[in-house]
């Protein structure tokens, strides 16, 4: 059974802060590991998906980092917006598993004005 | 370009009933995964439609079934429903059978009630 655990669970912050969480995965048999936004009322949003060792990825203020010798995946957000308000989940493909995405159980992040 | 659509948004339905979940995957796609998201969980990997035929499965019982149309789009089915069946149905769609960088598009799911 493959175990993806994201920490924390959730997270309140003001607005301006920069925040992170943790993404653990599987070290062995890795392919690639998937970061996804989702807003409340609204489709999962792809953000990254990362494959090497030491990938590093940005899409404007958020960022991500991927160790696969360690198994973990840290997502950053700098000076948090109100709109970052969702749930962050990041989602592992092993090399046997073929299109399928083992799913965290996300981060409710929660930014207040 | 229309994105991953799936109807209905809601369903409630009574215990033992059957329900069928549909899945239009966005433009230019040809495969479809479903995922079942359970209260306070992730996303639980259901099955993944190519070529109109099943070619991978989680871990959920036969009375979980789908199908896929010459169109690409998409049928979930559920035979027998239990309480415990009650979770959003993810539908997702994606270029190709896989691959390490391949994409998944999300729909906005479908809330199953079972009473």
């Amino acid at each position: 059974i493959l175990n993806v655990e994201q920490s924390p669970q959730s997270l309140h912050v003001q607005e301006g802060d920069s925040t992170n969480f943790t993404c653990s995965f599987p070290s062995s048999n890795f392919y690639a590991l998937h970061w996804y936004r989702w807003e409340t009322a609204k489709s999962p949003e792809a953000l990254f998906v990362m494959t090497l060792n030491g990938d590093e990825k940005k899409k404007g203020r958020i960022s991500a980092t991927l160790n696969t010798k360690e198994g973990y995946s840290y997502l950053y957000i700098k000076g948090s917006q109100p709109e970052d308000s969702a749930t962050y989940l990041c989602a592992f493909k092993g090399g046997t598993s073929y299109g399928k995405l083992t799913f965290g159980q996300g981060t409710i992040l929660t930014v207040h004005p | 370009d229309a994105g991953v659509t799936q109807s209905p948004t809601h369903l409630i339905k009574t215990r033992g009933q059957q329900v069928t979940l549909r899945c239009s995957p966005k433009s230019g796609h040809d495969t479809v995964s479903w995922y079942q998201q359970a209260l306070g969980q992730g996303p639980q990997f259901i099955f993944q439609y190519y070529e109109e035929e099943e070619r991978q499965r989680g871990n959920f019982p036969d009375r979980f079934s789908g199908h896929q149309f010459p169109n690409y789009s998409s049928e979930l089915n559920v035979n027998a429903l239990l309480l415990g069946d009650s979770a959003l149905y993810l539908c997702a769609s994606s270029l190709g059978a896989g691959g390490v960088r391949d994409e998944q598009y999300f729909g906005p799911g479908t809330r199953l009630t079972v009473t």
